[in-house]
Parts: C-alpha cells; structure tokens; sequence
C-alpha cells in the first residue's frame, strides 16, 4: 500500500543551525511533493512545491530536494529561528492518488533559542 | 475573499444529530478539497471537486458523510447522525493549477 513517512516525530536543535526533516515514500510514483507548515490551531500552510523531474527547490532559508531513486525528499531551513518552531508536513500527489494530496505525519520543529 | 473561509469556527453537537460543515473558497480556484485532522494525527482526504467534474469520494468514511458544491463555489460538508468519532478538526482547502493548497482555519467539531 502507499505510505509516506516523515522519520522524526521530533526534531529539537539550536538557533542559528539548520534543521533537517526527512520524507520518505513507497509505493508512489509522485508527480509533485509540496511541504507545508501548521501552527497549533490553524490550517496547513503551503511552503514549497517540487515536480518530480525536479532535483532541488529554494525560497529564501528552504531548500527542498527530491530523489526519486531514493524515494526521499529532504526539508531543510537553514539560519533557523524560534519562529520556525511548527509542525511540517510533506505531501504526495502522483499514479492513483493523482489531484488530491496524501499528507505525512508531520514532524514538530522546536528551534531553541 | 483573499483566503478560505471555513463556519463555523467549532461546533459542538450532540451525538445522532446532523451538522452542516461550510467552506467558501478563494474565488477563481477550480479545485476544493475536504480533509479532517484527528487530535494528534495526520490529515485524512475526505472528498475533492475539480470543476465541474464528478467528486472524488473516496475519502468519505461513511455513508453519513457528503458533500456538495454549488455552482462551483462554495461547499457544504455534511455528516448525518453524528458519532462521537467524528469529533476531529475538519479542514477545507482551494486550490489553483496544481500549486499548493491554500488552507481555511477549520471547523472544530466535537460531538458529545
């Protein structure tokens, strides 16, 4: 069956050091994976989206990679800040599920100051 | 608007009631998207409309649950004789061509 899977439930690191979530995938032949952000309290908010003859994405402190050898897309922010601290989400579309969104668990991000 | 509207903000029903979920998406967006988020859980599709296309319903946990929209705007998510786990945040989101969703602030629904 399709499974996405986000590896950490938790990640913790410092201010200033860049953080490193994992996605990874089976059973998929994605078209796209987009990354979102949730607050506590709110809807999903969306970061950035890759295609899958996509290597590398970037927006300002994120950079996403996608290997779909792999089956893994890496979510990075570097020079991370306490206002980073959220949940993560990555997401699938692709084969079956083509149109709508499969969302992973997440991973909560807490930058200490 | 400039974003997703959801309403109510929270209901709270009392189980065997029917409650009436409404999104009002970003005016233009073709797609619609309905999702619900358990306490501590991932976000589960519920239902999609893309145009003037039939639904995907594949989502949908229940017979009890369905979903309407009008004139390819705004939506109703309804669920019939509500149970008490169907007590979950329940998320709308818009979409344009394939470039992110964009996320109203869901419904709170807890029934009791």
């Amino acid at each position: 069956s399709q499974k996405i899977e986000q590896n950490s439930e938790a990640l913790n690191i410092q201010e200033g050091k860049t953080a490193t979530l994992t996605c990874n995938y089976t059973n998929y032949s994605p078209a796209y994976l987009q990354w979102y952000r949730q607050d506590p309290g709110r809807g999903p908010v969306f970061l950035l989206l890759i295609r899958e003859n996509e290597k590398e994405k970037r927006k300002e402190r994120l950079k996403v990679t996608f290997d779909t050898t792999l089956k893994q897309s890496l979510f990075h922010i570097t020079a991370s800040q306490p206002a980073d601290s959220a949940t993560y989400l990555c997401a699938l579309t692709g084969g079956t599920s083509y149109g709508k969104l499969t969302f992973g668990q997440g991973t909560i991000l807490t930058v200490h100051p | 608007g400039a974003g997703v509207s959801q309403s109510p903000s929270n209901k709270v029903t009392e189980k065997g009631k029917d409650v009436e979920l409404r999104c009002d998406p970003i005016s233009g967006h073709t797609a619609l998207y309905w999702y619900r988020q358990s306490l501590g859980q991932g976000l589960e599709f519920l239902i999609y409309f893309q145009g003037n296309s039939a639904p995907d319903k594949s989502g949908l946990p229940s017979d009890r649950f369905s979903a309407e929209r009008t004139g390819g705007s705004v939506s109703t998510l309804t669920i019939q004789r509500t149970q008490q786990e169907d007590s979950a945040v329940y998320l709308c989101a818009s979409e344009e061509a394939n470039y992110g969703y964009t996320f109203g602030s869901g419904t709170r629904l807890t029934v009791v």
